[in-house]
């Protein structure tokens, strides 16, 4: 079965950095495209960023480039999102996506003052 | 980048009706990575269908899907009372996008 398990949202304020986290498990994390999702309250789904397998490619919705990073452990079966310069704009839900499937119960991300 | 549409906005029906939801897409999509997911409030999306048509699992077959190309529907046999939520589509794989959603209603 497959699990995403998110983790590391809180509370921060505008400008200040974060850094999420997902455990999975149930799949072959190493030969799977990995993604991060959001929601924000209130709204629809929106795609945030994409990690290819070995590292090589990574992409980025345009309102986070610059700011977010996308990484991955293999080893340990672990997607990271490592988010600074945070906007109220980006409080939201993330969740991780297998091959952009999401599938975990996500870790809410406020950013305010 | 594809942009997904779905219709109606709100669909009002009553528990044992048929619902029948649509999504198209500003232009095809890659191979068959086309899903639907569900939400009700405070939770997170659940995953329904994948691959177009495949059910995820647990899903009960009162769901079903269709659709190619351009064009793509769920339709939801005799509601049952958990089905009222807003459901989403979806392009996955390596160029993802979400449609905006469509919430039935009782």
């Amino acid at each position: 079965e497959v699990q995403l398990v998110e983790s590391g949202g809180g509370l921060v304020q505008p400008g200040g950095s974060l850094r999420l986290s997902c455990a999975a498990s149930g799949f072959d994390f190493t030969n799977s495209w990995m993604s991060w999702v959001r929601q924000a309250p209130g709204k629809g789904l929106e795609w945030v960023a994409n990690i290819n397998e070995d590292t090589s490619g990574r992409y980025y919705v345009d309102s986070v480039k610059g700011r977010f990073t996308i990484s991955r452990d293999n080893a340990k079966n672990s997607l990271f999102l490592q988010m600074s310069s945070l906007r109220v704009e980006d409080t939201a839900v993330y969740y991780c996506a297998r091959f952009g499937l999401v599938g975990g119960q996500g870790t809410l991300v406020t950013v305010s003052s | 980048e594809i942009v997904l549409t779905q219709s109606p906005g709100t669909l009002s029906l009553s528990p044992g009706e048929r619902a029948t939801l649509y999504c198209k897409a500003s232009h095809s999509i890659m191979r068959t990575w086309f899903a639907w997911y569900q939400q009700k409030p405070g939770q997170a999306p659940r995953l329904l269908m994948y691959d177009i048509s495949n059910r995820a699992g647990g899903i009960p077959d009162r769901f079903s899907a269709s659709g190619s190309g351009t064009d793509f529907s769920l339709t939801i046999n005799r509601l049952e009372p958990e089905d009222f939520a807003v459901y989403f589509c979806q392009q996955y794989g390596t160029s993802i996008a979400f449609g905006g959603g469509t919430r039935v209603e009782i």
